[in-house]
């Protein structure tokens, strides 16, 4: 069965430094995500992404943030300068289309933790 | 406003025996469905159902939903040891055009044989 890919598995970063997590959404899907699990709390939604721009963004999503799909099967999610606050499970997910039978699938995750 | 709710929030229960859990919600929605995460992993999906559904099977697990009261339960059948997991119901609202979903808090089940 055709999968989400997100790499690394886990990533430690300093307080300030930047950081790209990557992740490669099932080949013929068109809407990608990205939603964040701060540990103990519930999945947030991050950003959807259609078309190679931004459909739709959280209150989360603050100008740290960045999204790019920099070529046909990478989709990218940048931190320019994190924050202790940063740290969490970073999903990505993708979906053929919307409504009706299409549903997200969600890789296995990035555990980014700030120090 | 938070979306999805579950309870209750942790289950205990004995292999063989059924676990159900339940999840609220305060606005339209297109389907509402169900994730399963094993502890620090990813999100699995089990079931999705449409707002015109209300019910739906999928090997042990019964999914229902009821519009008129904005709820949904999950029901897993004859629980074995490996659905120890994490189970959290996420909405796709009527008012969204991107399709993505918010989740429940979740509800923390522990099968033990």
């Amino acid at each position: 069965e055709p999968e989400v890919t997100q790499t690394p598995s886990h990533q430690v970063t300093q307080m300030g430094q930047e950081v790209i997590l990557r992740c490669v959404p099932i080949s013929n899907h068109l809407y990608f995500y990205w939603y964040r699990q701060i540990l103990g709390q519930k999945v947030e939604f991050l950003v959807s992404f259609y078309n190679n721009e931004i459909s739709e963004k959280s209150e989360i999503f603050d100008d740290q943030f960045s999204v790019e799909r920099p070529d046909g099967s990478n989709f990218t999610l940048k931190i320019r300068s994190t924050k202790l606050e940063d740290s969490a499970m970073y999903f990505c997910a993708s979906r053929g289309g919307l409504g009706g039978k299409n549903i997200q699938y969600f890789g296995a995750g990035t555990r980014l933790s700030v120090l | 406003s938070q979306q999805g709710e579950e309870d209750p929030q942790a289950l205990s229960i004995q292999e063989g025996e059924n676990a159900t859990m339940n999840c609220s919600y305060k606005t339209s929605i297109n389907n509402l469905q169900w994730y399963r995460q094993n502890s620090g992993r990813g999100l699995v999906h089990l079931i999705l159902i449409r707002s015109n559904e209300r019910e739906k099977h999928s090997g042990r697990l019964r999914v229902t939903l009821d519009t008129s009261k904005k709820s949904s339960s999950l029901l897993i059948t004859a629980s074995r040891a490996a659905d120890t997991a994490s189970y959290f119901c996420a909405t796709e609202m009527t008012t969204d055009s991107w399709g993505k979903l918010q989740f429940g808090a979740g509800t923390q089940v522990v099968v033990t044989p």
